[in-house]
């Protein structure tokens, strides 16, 4: 079984400074893991994930998460944000073997204060 | 443009009655999920389907039934066994297994008067 948790439901912060979002998970088998946002009354956008490889992953505004195996995290973040980041993120773990299913944390409300 | 469309965005049902949540997408992927989210709790998986004619329930199809008849449709309905429907649904793609990227749908919002 897959669980995702994360940590802070809202965070705000002020323009231009930096942000962290928090992901942890647990899982019986090994995982890829996704990063996802979430605009007001829309869908998800793929924000990124990790698949294999370096541990250090980016996208392409500025976000970047990095897996840490031993800790089971996948923290999001950005050096300086816009207001344009504000939005809601999920994360998301998706099991390597079977059915391509994701799991999703509770979201983290980003809010970008002027 | 490729993606995927759902439809109605809006939809409003009285107590008692079924409602479609129509799905169509145009990018060949042959896994499509329905996803519910509520306030608070994140995005929930009710069915799944990895190939035509095959569907298999997530974690709270209870209330819910879906077909796959065609690989670019897959609607999901909420009867009236349905005791919370009041939420936003996703509908999703991916091409298949191995990490693909799921790619989600504008969503519907059904609200149940």
């Amino acid at each position: 079984a897959q669980s995702v948790t994360q940590l802070d439901s809202q965070v705000p912060v002020f323009e231009e400074a930096p942000v962290e979002l928090r992901c942890n998970y647990s899982s019986s088998v090994s995982v890829y893991l996704f990063w996802y946002v979430q605009y007001p009354n829309q869908g998800l956008q793929l924000l990124l994930k990790y698949l294999s490889g370096s541990t250090l992953v980016e996208s392409i505004n500025g976000f970047e998460a990095e897996f840490n195996k031993s800790q089971t995290s996948f923290h999001l973040r950005k050096p300086s944000v816009h207001i344009s980041d504000t939005a809601e993120y999920f994360c998301a773990v998706s099991p390597q073997t079977g059915a391509n299913n994701l799991f999703f944390g509770t979201g983290t409300r980003l809010t970008v204060i002027p | 443009d490729g993606g995927i469309t759902q439809s109605p965005k809006y939809l409003f049902r009285k107590e008692g009655q079924n409602v479609t949540l129509s799905c169509e997408q145009n990018l060949n992927h042959d896994a499509m999920y329905w996803y519910r989210q509520d306030p608070g709790q994140g995005l929930r998986l009710i069915y799944y389907s990895q190939i035509v004619n095959d569907f298999q329930k997530g974690d709270i199809a209870e209330g819910y039934s879906v077909s796959r008849e065609k690989k670019e449709s897959f609607p999901l309905t909420v009867t009236s066994a349905q005791k919370n429907p009041t939420a936003f649904y996703l509908c999703a793609s991916s091409a298949g297994f191995g990490g693909n990227t799921i790619y989600f749908g504008e969503g519907s919002w059904l609200t149940v008067v």
